[in-house]
C-alpha cells in the first residue's frame, strides 16, 4: 500500500469554472477525511465519511461544494463555479475506526489556485 | 469554544541546540491530542497521540508531554533534518472526525 493518494496534485482554473479532486485512500480504512489547508494556517475540517456514509459536514462547506464516497472506496470532492476565496490546498486523510491512536493519514493534497 | 493556539509561529535554531514548542487548548473533553509534522508541499505526517495528563512520547530527538492545558514538543540536539511546521490538534468536542488544528510552529535548524 502506497498510503493516501490525491489527484491531482495541482489544478489552476478560472473563477466560475467546476474542478473535481480524486482521494484513494489507504484499503484498510474505512474513514476518509477532507481539509483544506491555506498558507500559514493550520488544516481546516470540511467533511468525513465512515465507508460510504458522510457523517459529519463543516460550515465551510457551502453548497457550491459536494464529496462523495461511492462504495466506500475513493473520495471525490466537487467544487461548482470556483472562487478566488477556494484557493487553497485540499488535504484528503483516511483511518481506521476505533484506532484513533494511530492519528489520520495525510495525502500530499492538491493545490488548487483559482484565477 | 474549542481552540488550539501553538506558539511560538516560528523557531529558529542552531543544529544541537535544544527547545520546546507549545501547544495550549481549550475543549469541552479532551479526546486525544495529536502531534504532526508537515514539510513544504506535502501533508501532515503523524508524530504522537497524548491522552491523558502526565502522559509522553519519544521518537528519536522529539519528547511530546500532555498536561491539563497544554502540550510540548521537546527536541533535542536537532538536525537540520528536523525543520518543518509542526501542527497541533485535537478532537472537537461531540465530533468524531473534526481534527481542530493550530496554525503550526515553522522549525528551522541551521547547520
Amino acid at each position: 500500500d502506497t498510503g493516501v493518494s490525491q489527484n491531482p496534485r495541482h489544478k489552476i482554473t478560472k473563477r466560475g469554472q467546476n474542478v473535481t479532486f480524486r482521494c484513494d485512500p489507504i484499503s484498510e480504512h474505512n474513514r476518509l477525511y477532507w481539509y483544506r489547508q491555506t498558507l500559514g494556517q493550520g488544516p481546516e475540517f470540511l467533511t468525513y465519511f465512515q465507508n460510504e456514509a458522510q457523517l459529519e459536514k463543516s460550515r465551510l462547506l457551502s453548497d457550491r461544494f459536494s464529496a462523495e464516497r461511492p462504495k466506500g472506496s475513493f473520495s471525490t470532492l466537487e467544487i461548482q463555479r470556483t472562487e478566488q476565496g477556494d484557493s487553497a490546498m485540499y488535504l484528503c486523510a483516511s483511518s481506521l475506526r476505533g484506532r484513533g491512536a494511530y492519528g489520520y493519514t495525510f495525502g500530499s493534497g492538491t493545490r488548487l489556485t483559482v484565477v | 469554544e474549542d481552540q488550539v493556539t501553538q506558539s511560538p509561529e516560528a523557531l529558529r535554531l542552531q543544529e544541537g541546540e535544544s527547545s520546546s514548542l507549545n501547544c495550549s487548548y481549550t475543549v469541552s473533553g479532551l479526546r486525544g491530542l495529536f502531534w504532526y509534522r508537515q514539510d513544504p508541499g506535502k501533508g501532515p505526517e503523524f508524530l504522537f497521540t497524548l491522552y491523558s495528563a502526565g502522559e509522553e512520547k519519544e521518537k528519536e530527538r522529539l519528547k511530546a508531554t500532555l498536561t491539563k492545558k497544554e502540550s510540548f514538543l521537546h527536541i533535542t540536539a536537532p538536525k537540520p533534518e528536523d525543520s518543518a511546521t509542526y501542527l497541533c490538534a485535537l478532537p472537537a468536542g461531540g465530533s468524531q472526525g473534526n481534527l481542530i488544528f493550530g496554525k503550526g510552529t515553522k522549525l528551522s535548524v541551521k547547520p
